[in-house]
């Protein structure tokens, strides 16, 4: 059965202090990792697509990278606004459904 | 560009009763998928059509069903609420079946 597993569950910040979110994956075959942002009560929202180990993507604070079993999201000298919950999710094959983590909810305090 | 837009926005149901939920994609995207997320985990996938097709199904029970019109919009229908259907309903949207998944921005049912 694909697994997606989440660390850690709630990580808190200081403004400025930078740190990483970690997903490992267990799955028959990987054809996407996908990182998503996602706001209490809303939907979440798209930010990297990694296909192959080695990959790297960056957006403004955020870096993402793949290895074979597992995905970080690196985050630099974060800001209050950055507080929210990531979701890491997988796709085996083209016509499969992602299969998200539970996600880690990150808050930054000024 | 509008994005995925989903109606109603919030939705209160007494156990038993029937409930429809409605989802536009981004314009040009043919393929919906819809995802329940439970407070505290992560979405949970429901359906995906592409081209008016079902092309997936989770684990959920027949209550659960869906489909999707020609203009690529789609509607979810659960039967019999149970309590334990209270959650947010995402739907997402790509251009093809291999393509990102955007999602829209909700609707949370409540079922008492």
């Amino acid at each position: 059965e694909d697994q997606v597993t989440q660390s850690p569950e709630a990580l808190r910040l200081q403004e400025g202090e930078s740190s990483s979110l970690n997903c490992s994956y267990t799955v028959s075959g990987l054809r996407g990792l996908f990182w998503y942002r996602q706001d209490p009560g809303k939907g979440p929202e798209f930010l990297f697509t990694l296909y192959s180990a080695g990959e790297e993507k960056e957006k403004e604070r955020l870096k993402a990278t793949l290895t074979k079993k597992e995905s970080f999201l690196h985050i630099t000298a974060p800001k209050p606004e950055d507080s929210a919950t990531y979701l890491c999710a997988v796709q085996v094959s083209g016509n499969t459904p992602l299969v998200f983590g539970k996600g880690t909810r990150l808050s930054v305090i000024a | 560009d509008a994005g995925v837009t989903q109606s109603p926005t919030h939705l209160i149901k007494t156990r038993g009763q029937h409930v429809t939920l409605r989802c536009s994609p981004i314009s040009g995207h043919k393929s919906v998928s819809w995802y329940q997320q439970v407070l505290g985990q992560g979405p949970q996938f429901i359906f995906q059509y592409y081209e008016k097709e079902e092309r997936g199904r989770g684990n959920f029970p027949d209550r659960f069903s869906a489909r999707q019109f020609p203009n690529y919009s789609s509607e979810l229908n659960v039967n019999a609420l149970l309590l334990g259907d209270s959650a947010l309903y995402l739907c997402a949207s790509t251009a093809d079946r291999d393509y990102e998944q955007y999602f829209g921005p909700g609707t949370r049912l409540t079922v008492t």
